[in-house]
């Protein structure tokens, strides 16, 4: 069974700092890896997806790296604002359509 | 291109009432799941629909939760004699078809609260 893994639990950091956000899963046969931010009581938004055959996906501030054979993915994030501040979500497929398997998550606070 | 669409976003029931939790998948979109996340709690898979077929309903309470996605219409989330653990916040999320990259969109969820 697949479990995934979000360290650190919650993070706050100056504005400005460059951050590094930690997933592990425990099955490295998964066929993407999702990032999402969620909003205190709102939805998820789709930030970066890399699938397995892939290393890396940038947006904008953001970078994502993928290890598969490690079980790892660090989810980079440049010049932090405080408009940054969510809950930062990991989220593994085992197969193209199969349903998400989620880590906890990472609560990010930016101090302005 | 209109998001995933769910309705309503806050919905209270006393316990033993239905609860019935709608979803619009993106346009052109033909995959659906429900997750839920429960206080506390991180996102569970429940069910993954295709249209008129449910394909892995694997994250699924055995008794009283059932879903669909027919023909016409929005994919319907349906819970039957609500009890006070079935407080949670309920999300959807679509994708494309099959031979693209399969990346769920979610919805905004609908938050149930049992009383």
């Amino acid at each position: 069974k697949q479990e995934v893994t979000q360290i650190p639990a919650a993070l706050s950091v100056p504005e400005g700092e460059n951050l590094v956000l930690n997933c592990s899963f425990t099955d490295s046969a998964i066929y993407n890896l999702q990032w999402f931010r969620q909003d205190p009581g709102k939805g998820l938004t789709s930030l970066l997806l890399i699938q397995s055959s892939q290393r890396e996906q940038t947006s904008g501030r953001l970078n994502a790296s993928l290890d598969k054979s490690s079980g790892r993915s660090t989810l980079y994030i440049a010049a932090s604002q405080p408009g940054d501040s969510a809950t930062y979500l990991c989220a593994v497929s085992g197969g193209g359509a199969d349903g998400l398997t989620f880590g906890k998550g990472t609560h990010l606070i930016i101090q302005p | 291109n209109a998001g995933v669409m769910q309705n309503p976003r806050h919905l209270v029931r006393r316990r033993g009432q239905e609860a019935r939790l709608r979803c619009s998948p993106m346009k052109g979109h033909s995959h659906v799941y429900w997750y839920r996340q429960l206080p506390e709690e991180g996102l569970k898979f429940m069910v993954y629909l295709q249209k008129e077929n449910i394909i892995d309903e694997s994250g699924m309470p055995k008794e009283r939760f059932s879903a669909e996605f027919p023909k016409e219409g929005p994919s319907i989330l349906r819970i039957q004699q609500v009890v006070r653990g079935d407080s949670a916040a309920y999300f959807c999320a679509s994708s494309p078809p099959s031979g693209q990259q399969y990346e769920q969109y979610f919805g905004p969820g609908t938050r149930l609260t049992v009383t």
